[in-house]
């Protein structure tokens, strides 16, 4: 098994760009998870979906967020118009089931400048 | 909602040596505690976990121990390597839908 896969590895935008970060967990898993990571404020659950389905986007910090999981073998975070400060380290993890170990991606490192 | 702290920040060890990172959470009805390495330039990889009906688990030189009364855990590592320094980061869970609460994570360096 090839992992969870994220792309790109590394991604730089200017502000006001949409940049749209992509991720295929394992196959059979049926939970995903996007996190992002910052010095400052650790790893932060952005939003998880079971079985492609949205369950808790609170985490998303502003409107200028959004994901989607069409099918159980892919799934998009988008930022629509992206700023400085969503430089970071965004993750993307997929468990078998909720309550389980999860198995992430090797991330995407996102500079906004 | 779940809180997990984690304590030390930063660790420094000799080789050789037994490193122990502590991390404390706030919800009672958490039952699932796993730990995480990251190595640098890549994503979190779990380690070991340990759910609420056990009270120490061992892998070959890593341990963790759960004390639910006191609502913390630990990580051990015992005959610390060059190869171990990373940074851990340890979770707790409630299961069910609820997703894995993260600590701040503890960058180990083991000093040959």
């Amino acid at each position: 098994d090839a992992g969870v896969i994220q792309s790109p590895r590394h991604e730089v935008t200017e502000m006001g760009q949409e940049v749209t970060l992509r991720c295929k967990p394992i196959s059979g898993h049926n939970s995903l998870f996007w996190y992002r990571q910052t010095m400052m404020r650790g790893l932060e659950l952005l939003i998880y979906f079971n079985n492609n389905v949205p369950i808790d986007d609170s985490g998303m910090p502003e409107d200028r967020f959004s994901a989607k999981m069409p099918n159980a073998s892919f799934s998009t975070l988008k930022i629509q118009p992206s700023e400085p400060r969503d430089s970071a380290v965004y993750f993307c993890a997929s468990s078998i089931r909720q309550g389980g170990g999860y198995t992430f991606g090797s991330g995407t490192r996102l500079t906004v400048v | 909602g779940e809180n997990v702290e984690q304590h030390p920040s930063t660790l420094s060890v000799q080789e050789g040596d037994s490193a122990v990172i502590k991390c404390t959470y706030s919800d009672s009805a958490s039952n699932y505690f796993p730990w995480y390495k990251q190595e640098l330039g890549k994503g979190p990889q779990l380690i070991i976990d340990i759910r609420s009906n056990v009270g120490e688990k061992k892998d070959q030189r890593i341990a963790v121990t759960l004390n639910k009364t006191a609502k913390h855990f630990s990580l051990h590592i015992t005959e610390t390597q060059p190869e171990d320094s990373a940074v851990y980061f340890c979770a707790a869970s409630i299961g069910g839908n609820t997703p894995l609460v993260f600590g701040k994570g503890t960058r180990l360096s083991v000093i040959a």
